[in-house]
């Protein structure tokens, strides 16, 4: 089953405009991490955030802010004015600790946003 | 540069032959993973290595498939006799024990 669910496939949205990505996860653990990444056209993963699941407060990071709530299992991340190099395909991942797999991440199908001018 | 870097970048060969990838993690990050992409998709999960040691393969990780971590350093990822269904983006991560994620640049292997 997937544990890291990202409804949104892909979002185009014009320059300036607020755009949310939506993250829903599965995990039966109570201690766990959640993840957002960017990954633009060159194909790195460049980190944007960890929460662990004993953190709800929202963070706030320049133009981008997090709602971490458990009471849904969602974590959803905004952009706030996007501009046109916030144009990436973007992951949320889910972390369970394991002494096996240690803190393996487990990827959504990631959202591809688009901001055009 | 400190980061997770890794090699080659690019690798496209034939069906059938062998590749090698490596990985060289941020110094002192005892932890270290492989995952693969391929179009459209999130990241997977191959292997993960604590120190020298492999501790878990996903079913994944066909027997065409081998990783190692000599000495707990830098990590090499080879497959044997490549399949068409090989062709993907292999990233590297590592962390220094915690949940942290700081991934290379990627081998992205296309097999013809």
């Amino acid at each position: 089953a997937q544990k890291v669910t990202q409804a949104q496939t892909e979002i185009s949205v014009v320059e300036k405009e607020d755009v949310t990505l939506d993250c829903v996860y599965e995990t039966r653990d109570t201690t766990y991490y959640l993840f957002w990444y960017k990954q633009p056209p060159s194909g790195e993963l460049v980190f944007l955030i960890r929460r662990n699941s004993f953190d709800e407060q929202n963070e706030i990071s320049g133009r981008y802010s997090w709602n971490f709530q458990k009471s849904t299992s969602s974590f959803n991340f905004t952009i706030t004015a996007s501009q046109v190099v916030d144009s990436a395909v973007y992951f949320c991942a889910l972390s369970e600790p394991s002494p096996n797999s240690g803190y393996a991440l487990n990827f959504g199908k990631g959202t591809s946003l688009l901001v055009t001018p | 540069d400190t980061g997770v870097s890794q090699d080659p970048r690019h690798k496209i060969t034939k069906r059938g032959q062998n590749v090698t990838f490596r990985c060289d993690p941020i110094s002192e990050h005892n932890r270290l993973y492989w995952y693969r992409q391929t179009l459209g998709q999130g990241p997977e999960f191959l292997t993960y290595f604590q120190n020298e040691a492999q501790l878990e393969k996903s079913r994944l990780l066909s027997d065409r498939f081998s990783a190692e971590r000599p000495k707990g350093s830098f990590s090499t990822l080879e497959i044997q006799r490549t399949e068409q269904g090989d062709s993907a983006m292999y990233l590297c991560a590592s962390s220094p024990g915690g949940a942290s994620g700081f991934f290379g640049p990627g081998t992205r292997l296309t097999v013809l």
